[in-house]
């Protein structure tokens, strides 16, 4: 079944600090999404990439899709506490098939 | 977010019981969907359905059972809860595949 690795597992970043995960899949995939999760919270959609090399910015935020659809990144630019949390990438093997989750980021970012 | 409910949001049950958590949802989404999540596993799919009356399977169905005969709630019944069900379970719903999924606030379940 579909698996999506992401890496690193965990981060520690000075506040201020850029911060980059990764989210690798050996298949292509039809599209990916990422969630953040804060510490105790419930996982919260953030986002949605479709296209071959989509890029997508929101506020600090860049999303990345790989030209060959098997591959995506999230990346933070000068963190802030607020960061804090854990990000999930997700895809699903096909158009009607659940999302498969990566086991995650967990992002600390120290004042 | 309001629109989808989960309860209760703690629960301690003994070894052996029946439990059941519920869902329920105001958006008469079609897709639902119940997670768990454990340190090193990150989220796993137990069951999903696609509408009422129609459930499916996902990574880790096994001791689950879940039941759907109305579009806004779907409640997970562990049969006879063991101490690898302690967990934390979330409920999703999402209107169509290929839109992000919407996550109830959690039950944490212990089972001692």
């Amino acid at each position: 079944g579909q698996q999506v690795m992401q890496i690193p597992q965990y981060q520690h970043v000075q506040e201020g600090e850029d911060f980059t995960t990764y989210c690798n899949s050996s298949t292509t995939l039809s599209n990916i999404q990422w969630y953040k999760q804060r510490p105790g919270g419930h996982p919260v959609f953030l986002i949605q990439l479709v296209k071959s090399g989509e890029v997508k910015k929101q506020k600090r935020l860049t999303f990345q899709f790989g030209e060959a659809k098997k591959n995506s990144s999230l990346h933070i630019t000068a963190t802030q506490t607020t960061d804090v949390g854990t990000y999930f990438c997700a895809a699903a093997n096909s158009g009607n098939t659940p999302l498969v989750f990566g086991k995650g980021t967990r992002l600390s970012v120290i004042a | 977010d309001a629109g989808i409910t989960q309860s209760p949001r703690y629960k301690i049950t003994e070894t052996g019981r029946q439990v059941t958590l519920m869902c329920h949802q105001t958006w008469s989404h079609s897709y639902m969907f119940w997670y768990r999540q454990d340190l090193g596993h990150g989220l796993r799919l137990i069951y999903y359905s696609a509408a009422a009356d129609i459930t499916d399977k996902g990574e880790v169905p096994d001791g689950y059972v879940v039941s759907r005969s109305k579009t806004e709630n779907f409640p997970l019944t562990l049969e006879s809860a063991t101490r690898s069900q302690t967990s934390v379970y979330f409920c999703a719903s999402t209107g169509q595949t290929g839109e992000g999924y919407t996550f109830g606030s959690g039950t944490r379940l212990t089972v001692v």
